[in-house]
């Protein structure tokens, strides 16, 4: 499978400021998506970044706290904006590969601490 | 609201006994389904895929998919301490070209085995 970094591993940021994410992949990929995982919480797609054109963003998230890049077909950013202590959380890179049976593979994360 | 449902947890086996994992999702047409696997701090890890009803083994590891019955379950024989760990289930829409990787993921099942 392909080989996902992501960095920070982890952060702990004042509230009001913002955190960029960065996701690398060692191969190109058409999508990447982007999940928050909530303390003691299962998983939540934020959004899914395709590249050359906008982020698509699931309910309840929006660009402006979240925007999203994607340059290349091997890279994309989360920033999350204007932080506060609820979004205290991990954020994950995710892609997906294969043919017909695709799967879904994640980077090992960033712990986000908001004080 | 695409829901997916696992059985509450956690759940305590002796080690060398099955460990049974169920998931019912909400989406009938729902057409992927993948088991992953998450130790504490770490990101989730794909351990199984299935797509079509009936088995898939691997390993100590059988998927059991019913589509009628909107069923899916990860059986673990001859379990190990290591298996120890909140075990995911993740459904996709996905079939035949459409993104694999968007996936809803159940609230999760802690997996504690003992010696």
């Amino acid at each position: 499978s392909a080989v996902i970094s992501q960095k920070p591993s982890r952060d702990i940021c004042q509230r009001g400021t913002s955190l960029t994410i960065q996701c690398q992949v060692d191969s190109q990929v058409t999508m990447m998506f982007w999940y928050r995982q909530q303390p003691g919480q299962s998983l939540t797609l934020i959004a899914t970044a395709n590249q050359g054109s906008e982020a698509t963003y699931e309910s309840g998230f929006v660009i402006d706290k979240f925007p999203i890049s994607r340059p290349n077909l091997t890279f994309s950013t989360l920033t999350v904006s204007n932080l506060s202590p609820e979004d205290s959380s991990i954020y994950l890179c995710s892609v997906e590969e294969g043919g017909w049976d695709t799967e879904a593979f994640f980077g090992q994360g960033t712990r986000l601490t908001v004080v | 609201q695409k829901e997916v449902e696992q059985n509450s947890g956690p759940l305590s086996v002796p080690e060398g006994a099955i460990a049974s994992l169920n998931c019912t999702y909400s989406d009938r047409g729902s057409q992927s389904f993948f088991w992953y696997r998450q130790y504490s701090g770490k990101s989730p890890e794909l351990i199984m895929s299935i797509y079509s009803n009936g088995d898939k083994e691997d390993g100590r590891f059988t998927a059991q998919l019913n589509k009628a019955s909107q069923y899916v379950s990860l059986l673990i024989r001859d379990s190990q301490p290591s298996d120890s760990a909140t075990y995911l289930c993740a459904v996709n829409e996905g079939a035949g070209g459409t993104s694999y990787g968007k996936l809803t993921f159940g609230q999760g099942t802690i997996l504690t085995v003992h010696p």
